[in-house]
């Protein structure tokens, strides 16, 4: 049974850089995509980015000057730094494990089926 | 990028009500959309992947349709442990962008 295990600091002041990094337990690590979501207090799901075992990254362009994601595939982890944060960074952050199916023999679909507890993080002066 | 909406934002069912929830993306996605149960403080948990494949180990009361740009998610008869916030989510292309969701509320 794959898990994902994540940490980092909780608790920021606005300017600085957010960092979180999530482990995966149980589970192969190469043939998925490792993703990061966000979701502010009350509200709804961000997609912020994701890698690949080999490192190649996808990041939402409303983020992308100020994200990073990168991957340690002999730890088998994976991390998240957010630089210049401010209140409006203040969210719960998860790590997900992204895979793919063949349906109807057709093609490839995407979905994230193993998702890590969640870190709160909170940016204020 | 591609827009989803969700609708209802919210609404309001009785335990053995038949419940759908509508998702439109703002241009066509094929059957690349996933939907997504979240309880309140826990993490969101894969229904449905490809528009209408349900995900192991979900009740086959849950079930999806659509494709192009409208989509549906119906719960055939409401249980207690349904109550929850759900998600749309388009996989077609990055960013993987999700709806802003759909509160299932006990009336």
């Amino acid at each position: 049974q794959v898990q994902l295990q994540q940490w980092g600091a909780g608790l920021l002041k606005p300017s600085e850089t957010l960092s979180l990094t999530c482990a995966v337990y149980g589970g192969s690590f190469s043939g998925y995509y490792w993703s990061w979501i966000r979701q502010p207090p009350g509200k709804g799901l961000e997609w912020i980015g994701e890698i690949d075992h080999s490192g190649s990254t996808n990041y939402n362009p409303s983020l992308k000057s100020r994200v990073t994601i990168s991957v340690d595939t002999s730890k088998n982890q994976f991390s998240l730094k957010l630089s210049s944060v401010t209140a409006a960074d203040t969210a719960v952050y998860y790590c997900a494990r992204a895979d793919e199916w063949l349906v109807q023999q057709v093609d490839y679909y995407y979905g994230m089926d193993v998702w890590g507890q969640g870190t709160t993080v909170t940016v204020s002066s | 990028d591609i827009q989803m909406t969700q609708s209802p934002s919210s609404l309001s069912a009785s335990v053995g009500d038949r419940v759908i929830i509508t998702c439109r993306a703002s241009q066509s996605i094929s059957s690349y959309l996933n939907w997504y149960q979240q309880k309140p403080g826990k993490a969101p948990k894969l229904l449905i992947y490809a528009a209408s494949s349900l995900q192991s180990g979900v009740p086959s009361r849950f079930s999806g349709s659509g494709s192009g740009t409208d989509f549906t998610l119906t719960i055939s008869s409401l249980q207690p442990e349904d109550f929850a916030t759900y998600y749309c989510q388009q996989s077609y292309s990055t960013p993987r962008s999700f709806g802003q969701g759909t509160k299932v509320e006990i009336k």
